[in-house]
């Protein structure tokens, strides 16, 4: 059981905006700042938010990060067949570890 | 470019060890905490170690905790991870992954990632 609550499955159909939560507690996102990784079957990750909010090179705008109290969101705006993907958040631990979100499959519809 | 290669992933019995390794090159390692997060089959993300730039500072999770030991030579630009006492639920592929900064604590990221190589712990 993963210590970052994530929705095991997300879809929309193409277009659509969609948002996947990533739950923890003050020890972790209430006072840490979280990463989210893109993955795809057989695949390495690939960074696709980091610090809550910021994109690095590359990732396109129609992908944002939010963080508000012990919670993160990552949404998803004009959503493309290519987006369908498993998306982690990740966040530091105040117990000296770092935590990930059980993973959230998107599928596009 | 930064390219980090695993090497080392088998598949071993039970109590049984192993040491993965990862070569780094496109970037000044040295400058870098680095760390080890794994997968197992069908399963979500999971950190085991980090290791400070320097190599002066580990921290491991309590899963691996005095069984696995990261370590680091900067002078060949590796990371190592020695396996001891491996047991059937370390069965995972293991990614090396390279922090964006030297510390590899709150306010850091993983910034690259390897390919990942595959550790199998069965009888």
């Amino acid at each position: 059981q993963s210590v970052l609550t994530q929705p095991p499955s997300v879809s929309g159909t193409p277009g659509q905006r969609v948002t996947i939560s990533c739950s923890g507690t003050s020890s972790n996102i209430g006072s840490n700042t979280v990463n989210w990784y893109q993955q795809f079957p057989g695949a390495a990750p690939k960074l696709l938010i980091y610090s809550n909010n910021q994109r690095p090179s590359g990732v396109p705008d129609r992908f944002s990060g939010s963080q508000s109290g012990t919670s993160a969101s990552l949404a998803i705006s004009g959503l493309q067949s290519e987006d369908e993907a498993d998306y982690y958040c990740a966040a530091w631990d105040d117990s000296v570890n770092w935590v990930f979100g059980g993973g959230t499959k998107l599928t596009v519809l | 470019d930064v390219q980090l290669l695993e090497s080392g992933g088998g598949l071993v019995q039970p109590g049984g060890s192993l040491r993965l390794s990862c070569a780094a090159s496109g970037f000044k390692f040295s400058n870098y905490a680095m760390s080890w997060v794994r997968q197992a089959p069908g399963k979500g993300l999971q950190w085991v170690s980090l290791i400070s730039g320097s190599g002066g500072r580990t921290y491991d999770a309590d899963s691996v905790k005095g069984r696995f030991t990261i370590s680091r030579d900067n002078s060949k630009k590796t990371l190592y991870l020695q396996m001891n006492s491996l047991r059937v639920e370390d069965t995972a592929v293991y990614y090396c992954a390279k922090w964006k900064y030297s510390s590899g604590w709150s306010g850091d990221w993983v910034d690259y990632w390897g390919q990942g190589v595959l550790v199998t712990v069965s009888s």
